[in-house]
């Protein structure tokens, strides 16, 4: 069983709709949880961080963690063909800082 | 959020060559960098983790020998491939996590694309 598990996509979601994308871990040790996103071609940047259980929103992005059923997702709102990209969830490990990166999912927002 | 530099961005060496990458945090002090490698389609796998001050810590399967990491101040780690061989080519990506504004999470580098003919 992976530690991180994501559907790898592609996800495709006409302009202005809702993208949902959801990540399972492994470890229940992990207390941090890290969603990055990666254009082709580019390195990961930051789109949000959670570490309590619930929701956490920032502008059209809303991350969601179930520590009882390892699960975090990550919603985008009215989406944008920006925002096309591989979105990957990243459980950290505290006691090292280590994170544990999926393999990733692939949206494509539909112009 | 935390600035991180790599250089340089693409190198094309021969076989045989040793390359470095310098990787900077520009504007916070980095007391723990990471280096990783991403093939194409292929997530990020960590290689290994470097405190500065202290020897860097593998992760297994990866050559200390061959992926030579130095991380002499709290502002730049160095990774160099040694003897690359064109199996080395891939996409490096280094990240830091450290005091101030880094302190969240860690924050990556651009990238380093290396091609070994």
């Amino acid at each position: 069983q992976k530690e991180v598990e994501q559907n790898s996509g592609p996800l495709s979601v006409p302009e202005g709709a809702i993208a949902s994308l959801n990540c399972t871990y492994s470890d229940r040790g992990s207390q941090s949880f890290f969603w990055y996103r990666q254009y082709s071609g580019k390195s990961p940047e930051l789109i949000m961080s959670i570490y309590s259980n619930g929701d956490k929103e920032d502008g059209r992005f809303t991350a969601q963690l179930n520590k009882a059923s390892q699960y975090v997702s990550l919603l985008i709102r009215d989406s944008q063909p920006s925002d096309s990209a591989t979105y990957l969830c990243a459980p950290r490990m505290d006691s090292s800082y280590k994170l544990i990166f999926g393999s990733g999912t692939r949206l494509l927002v539909r112009p | 959020g935390a600035v991180v530099s790599q250089h340089p961005s693409w190198v094309i060496c021969k076989s045989g060559t040793s390359v470095k990458i310098e990787c900077r945090s520009l504007d916070f002090q980095a007391t723990t960098m990471f280096w990783y490698r991403q093939f194409p389609k292929q997530s990020l796998m960590l290689m290994a983790t470097s405190n500065e001050g202290s020897k860097a810590t593998y992760e297994q399967g990866v050559e200390k020998d061959k992926f030579l990491i130095n991380h002499a101040s709290l502002t730049l780690s160095t990774l160099t491939v040694t003897s690359a061989h064109p199996e080395d080519s891939s996409f490096y990506i280094c990240s830091a996590f450290g005091v101030g504004v880094g302190k969240e999470t860690q924050y990556f580098g651009p990238g380093t694309r290396l091609l070994v003919l």
